[in-house]
């Protein structure tokens, strides 16, 4: 079945505690972005990646990083999260350039920083 | 840079009534559009989308949307609602020259009542 797989989905963490959430997907797609979701805000683009080792940031870039080492994975890490980071996240991954075909989502990660 | 506006946060309508959730636009280049619906706890999944042609699209469970370049907007309309079409809608945009993911509007809640 072709699906974008994120863990945690669900996580309470303190301020300031590494963590990272993991995304991979089965369909050999090139492109990939995270995002977080807060009421009232939508969906926000905090990076994303075109290929292997090839990364850019969205709009909302601070206080994350990510990596892209393998085709299928990209991780975003909190180096150190503060109750700011506190969001639903959500991975998902395209086959083209431009995202015109579907582009699939994981079932989020819902973080809680306290 | 492109941006996304849906003007209406909570939609509620009763159940077979008709419905309209308003989405507009603003990008200095040509844009591809989107609707995304999000169930309950889920991730988020394609409705329909406008790529060129036909500026009137249609799903497969009876959602439409129409495209219109001199109003800049993309609104989802519907004739007939059913209880299960509760859910979190989304309008979405990619700029046809980028190579960012997506841009989403702040989302409109569709509560539909018996």
């Amino acid at each position: 079945e072709a699906q974008v797989t994120q863990n945690p989905r669900y996580l309470i963490t303190v301020t300031g505690k590494k963590l990272t959430v993991t995304c991979s997907q089965n369909m050999n797609h090139e492109y990939m972005s995270w995002y977080r979701q807060d009421p009232g805000l939508g969906l926000r683009q905090i990076y994303y990646s075109m290929n292997v080792e090839v990364t850019d940031k969205g709009d909302v870039p601070e206080g994350y990083k990510v990596s892209r080492k393998e085709k299928r994975n990209f991780p975003l890490i909190l180096e150190s999260p503060s109750p700011n980071q506190t969001s639903l996240y959500f991975c998902a991954s395209s086959p083209d350039r431009y995202w015109n075909t579907e582009a699939f989502f994981g079932q989020g990660t819902r973080l809680t920083v306290v | 840079a492109q941006s996304v506006t849906q003007l209406d946060s909570q939609v509620p309508v009763f159940e077979e009534a008709p419905v309209e959730l308003r989405c507009n636009y603003s990008s200095s280049v040509s844009v591809y559009l989107f609707w995304y619906v999000q169930y309950p706890n889920q991730g988020l999944q394609l409705l329909l989308k406008y790529l060129s042609g036909s500026t009137l699209v249609e799903s497969i469970n009876g959602f439409e949307a129409e495209f219109n370049k001199s109003q800049t907007s993309f609104h989802l309309r519907k004739p007939s609602v059913h209880i299960s079409d509760t859910a979190e809608y989304f309008c979405a945009v990619t700029i046809i020259t980028g190579r960012r993911a997506l841009t989403f509007g702040s989302g409109t809640r569709l509560q539909v009542q018996p």
